[in-house]
């Protein structure tokens, strides 16, 4: 079975700062996605970016930005140039490529405050 | 299409009695999921749908709960006996087969007095 960890329950940064959130998880599968997503205060969650675990190169998403070190089973989130709109809830999830157990794995969230 | 709708959004029963939720997908998604989120957690896969069939089921889900996607659109799901442990948000995801990415409903939040 595959889980997910997240060692930083809250974060804070201050606006237009930068931050990186951590996520490893564990798996014996090769082929999989990983995934972060973002839970606004009473909102629901929106997909911030997408990484294959296939392709070495770490995806990006304007200010959004991942380092994958699959060997590491490693999967940080850095955020560049905070805005208030990115406080939330974060959430990193696993995804198996194909098979049973298609579903999403989350880990337990990290709370980002950004600071005026 | 203004993506994924659930119905209700607020629900507050006494234990013992059925509740039964509804989920709108994205019109063109195949794929549904159903998840179970507690205060400050991740949310926990309940089950998953392709079209009509319900091809997968966690361990978390007892007997109680039954989830349909009849004519592989909509999707209930229902708990029966409520219990105050069943209080949580429920959220209903959609995907196309191939994408991967799960779109998120607002979700459903339970409350079982």
């Amino acid at each position: 079975a595959q889980t997910v960890t997240q060692s930083q329950p809250e974060m804070s940064v201050q606006e237009a700062e930068t931050v990186t959130l951590s996520c490893t998880y564990d798996t014996s599968e090769n082929n999989y996605y990983l995934f972060w997503y973002k839970q606004p205060p009473s909102r629901q969650m929106i997909l911030v970016i997408r990484q294959e675990a296939y392709k070495q190169q770490n995806a990006t998403e304007n200010r959004f930005s991942v380092n994958f070190q699959k060997a590491a089973k490693s999967f940080s989130l850095k955020i560049s140039d905070s805005q208030l709109g990115d406080t939330a809830m974060y959430f990193c999830a696993f995804m198996k490529h194909g098979g049973q157990g298609q579903n999403f794995v989350f880990g337990p969230g990290t709370r980002l405050s950004v600071l005026p | 299409d203004t993506g994924v709708s659930q119905d209700p959004r607020h629900k507050i029963t006494k234990r013992g009695q059925n509740v039964t939720f509804r989920c709108d997908p994205i019109s063109e998604h195949n794929r549904l999921y159903w998840y179970r989120q507690t205060l400050g957690q991740g949310p926990e896969f309940l089950t998953y749908f392709q079209n009509e069939a319900q091809l997968e089921k966690s361990r978390l889900l007892s007997d109680r709960f039954s989830a349909e996607r009849p004519k592989g659109s909509f999707s209930t799901l229902e708990i029966q006996r409520t219990e105050q442990g069943d209080s949580a948000m429920y959220l209903c995801a959609s995907s196309l087969d191939r994408l991967y990415e799960q779109y998120f409903g607002p979700g459903t939040r339970l409350t079982v007095t």
